[in-house]
């Protein structure tokens, strides 16, 4: 099973600030199978970044991602207040499918 | 639009079974893979199953695996989780998602294992 650990777990910042995400991968990960998800309270997650760089529909390009192999970053530029939400990373590579734990990113 | 709705959930005792159900709406069902992930209560998400569009390929995570069912009907644009011998650590919130990448997800049932 491939194991993903994001980091940090929680991340405090301000609006107009930049935030940086991290996922590690126990083992490599195509780019192509790895994705990223927003989830606010109360509400299903949302697909944000696929094949670890594109976006998908209506996200705003505010929101990036990159990296390869086991280290991947989703970095929002500037955040805005509707960004503050929990974030997960995931692999689809390799069965079994695995998720991050999850940064949550609060306001400061 | 494309939508899927999620029902079924509810109590249940340790060792009964429920079936959950997804709706789909707005895209050809039968040429998608669609996806099974649950959330506990304040916890992560995990992927729970899935399948093929036409049934050939069903995988799922090793801690439901002989309790649970995937399974789906492309004639009623239909996705189903049977799910047996349900435990207090199988609560959560279980979502439909549609295709590898799980695009859109479904609002969630939730599921209660407690006696």
């Amino acid at each position: 099973e491939i194991v993903l650990t994001q980091s940090p777990g929680t991340l405090s910042l301000s609006p107009g600030e930049r935030a940086t995400l991290s996922c590690r991968a126990s083992q490599s990960v195509s780019s192509t199978y790895l994705t990223w998800y927003q989830q606010k309270p109360g509400q299903a997650p949302r697909l944000l970044i696929y094949g670890a760089s594109s976006r998908a529909t209506g996200i705003p390009d505010r929101f990036s991602g990159s990296g390869s192999g086991t280290d991947f970053t989703l970095t929002i530029s500037k955040l805005e207040p509707e960004d503050f939400a929990v974030y997960y990373c995931q692999q689809y590579g390799r069965s079994p499918i695995t998720f991050g734990q999850g940064t949550r990113l609060e306001i400061k | 639009e494309v939508q899927l709705v999620e029902s079924g959930g509810g109590l249940v005792q340790p060792g009964g079974s429920l079936r959950l159900s997804c709706t789909a709406s707005g895209f050809t069902f039968s040429g998608y893979w669609m996806n099974w992930v649950r959330q506990a209560p304040g916890k992560g998400l995990e992927w729970v199953a899935h399948i093929k569009g036409d049934e050939s390929e069903k995988k799922y995570v090793d801690s439901v695996k002989g309790r649970f069912t995937i399974s789906r009907d492309n004639t009623k644009n239909s996705l189903y989780l049977q799910m047996n011998s349900l435990r207090a650590e199988d609560t959560a919130v279980y979502y439909c998602a549609r295709s590898n990448l799980f695009d859109p997800w479904g609002q969630g049932t939730l599921v209660i294992v407690s006696s």
